[in-house]
């Protein structure tokens, strides 16, 4: 079974740059989510999909972060502009559902670094 | 909200010993998960051990296990006969059964482990 892809693994950019990441989840998996990294912290949830539906993006910084996932299956997460502090890894992980046993399945992050 | 707090930033032991990882966690909730998860340094998040709050019984996977003490709020995981392949970042992480932030993973802080051979 394939697990969950992300592209790019690393992106350097300047602040005040457009940035994009995009995550495929593992075949089936209905529930996606985005977490954000910093250096020595824990993941923090920034967006949770069920389907193509946001289910909670009550900690996404919505003026300069937007995510979609369309038909369900892929997704996107965009920042325009970003800041300094937006630098940490990118982690997207996907589930078969928020259910008893359907444990999420993380992917290798993207690593951004704004300059 | 749920928090999850781990106050052991770095633990070391030496290869073939035991070492027990500390987590507190704080919820108004009765029905929920725990789970221990391990990053090592190429940063793919993957599960050691899950614990249904329901279930009296301390989960166990092998040479991790867990202590949880659903009253005191605690969930310890201990690794027995550890490894060099065991050294890595590891997260305690509450994820919520109910409301709005069902299936939502809150993570705490993290705790380095180094294992010395």
């Amino acid at each position: 079974e394939a697990g969950v892809a992300q592209s790019p693994r690393y992106k350097i950019i300047e602040k005040r740059q457009s940035v994009a990441f995009w995550c495929n989840p593992i075949s089936g998996h209905a529930t996606l989510y985005w977490y954000q990294q910093i250096l020595g912290q824990g993941p923090k949830l920034l967006i949770q999909f069920q389907n193509n539906g946001v289910v909670d993006d009550s900690q996404l910084p919505k003026d300069r972060f937007s995510a979609e996932r369309l038909k369900g299956v892929d997704s996107t997460l965009k920042i325009q502009p970003a800041k300094l502090e937006d630098s940490a890894v990118y982690l997207c992980a996907s589930s078969g559902f928020p259910g008893l046993f359907y444990e999420q399945y993380f992917g290798p992050g993207t690593r951004l670094t704004v300059t | 909200a749920q928090t999850v707090t781990q106050s052991q930033p770095e633990m070391s032991v030496q290869e073939a010993e035991t070492v027990t990882l500390s987590c507190t966690y704080d919820t108004s909730e009765s029905d929920y998960y725990l789970f221990w998860y391990k990053q090592p340094p190429s940063r793919q998040m993957i599960l050691v051990i899950r614990q249904e709050a329901y279930k009296q019984q301390n989960a166990t996977e092998n040479r991790f296990s867990v202590n949880f003490q659903k009253a005191a709020k605690s969930f310890s995981l201990k690794i027995s006969d550890s490894q060099l392949g065991d050294a890595a970042m590891y997260f305690c992480a509450y994820r919520s059964q109910g409301g709005t932030s069902y299936g939502k993973l809150t993570f705490g802080q993290g705790t380095i482990l180094t294992v010395h051979p």
